[in-house]
């Protein structure tokens, strides 16, 4: 199992640029989430899907989208970037409701925007 | 709305020595209280969970933590720190309604001198 993958691992965006972050994972689990990690700030919910068809905002939705393609694939759009939005992102996922409550956690994805 | 304190942005130890990582929460429900780490360039692993039951919770890498209801604490500990060790180490809390999503800390970077 390859658990929860994420592609790219590196972007550079020039400001106004737009850019789907892609998330998938293989572990049949319900929910999903993608964080931003930004330096003394630990991680912060962007937008979360609890199960496929669902999603909804988190603490900083301001800037993007996202989108639950299938139980698999959760991917987060960014429609005109800017350089605040400059960030490592995480995707995690989770069993979800009656399951357990751990979330697995993909590789990142570096962005700079400048 | 639930919140995490990790006392110490910066911890170090040398090779040997007692790890004691802070952890304070916020909750207005019972919480469920996690710990993770994270290398260099590198995603998050779970190290360790309390959700219910035993307060004293073991994990991986000989690390474990214990819940502290009165105290509303989480401190990780572990006997005799080791050289790879060294990481950036994040608590975190959730709870069993809604989202689910996790609420972290600012996290505490771990330095091991040999």
């Amino acid at each position: 199992n390859a658990g929860v993958t994420q592609t790219p691992k590196f972007q550079v965006l020039k400001t106004g640029q737009s850019m789907t972050l892609q998330c998938a994972q293989d572990m049949n689990h319900n929910s999903m989430y993608w964080y931003r990690q930004d330096p003394g700030m630990g991680l912060r919910l962007i937008y979360y899907s609890a199960s496929e068809g669902t999603t909804d905002k988190g603490e900083v939705p301001n800037g993007y989208n996202v989108s639950r393609l299938n139980k698999r694939e959760f991917s987060l759009r960014l429609e005109s970037a800017a350089p605040s939005q400059t960030s490592v992102y995480f995707c995690a996922s989770s069993e979800g409701q009656g399951g357990t409550y751990e979330q697995y956690f993909g590789p990142g994805t570096r962005l700079t925007v400048t | 709305a639930q919140s995490v304190t990790q006392l110490g942005s910066h911890v170090s130890v040398s090779e040997g020595a007692l790890v004691l990582l802070r952890c304070n929460y916020s909750s207005s429900v019972p919480p469920y209280l996690f710990w993770y780490v994270q290398y260099p360039n590198q995603g998050l692993q779970l190290l360790l969970k309390y959700t219910t039951g035993a307060t004293l919770v073991k994990g991986i890498n000989g690390f474990e933590a214990e819940f502290k209801k009165s105290e509303t604490s989480f401190h990780l500990t572990k006997p005799s720190a080791h050289m790879s060790d060294a990481a950036e180490y994040f608590c975190a809390v959730s709870v069993p309604t809604g989202r689910r999503a996790l609420t972290f800390g600012s996290g505490t970077r771990l330095q091991v001198q040999p």
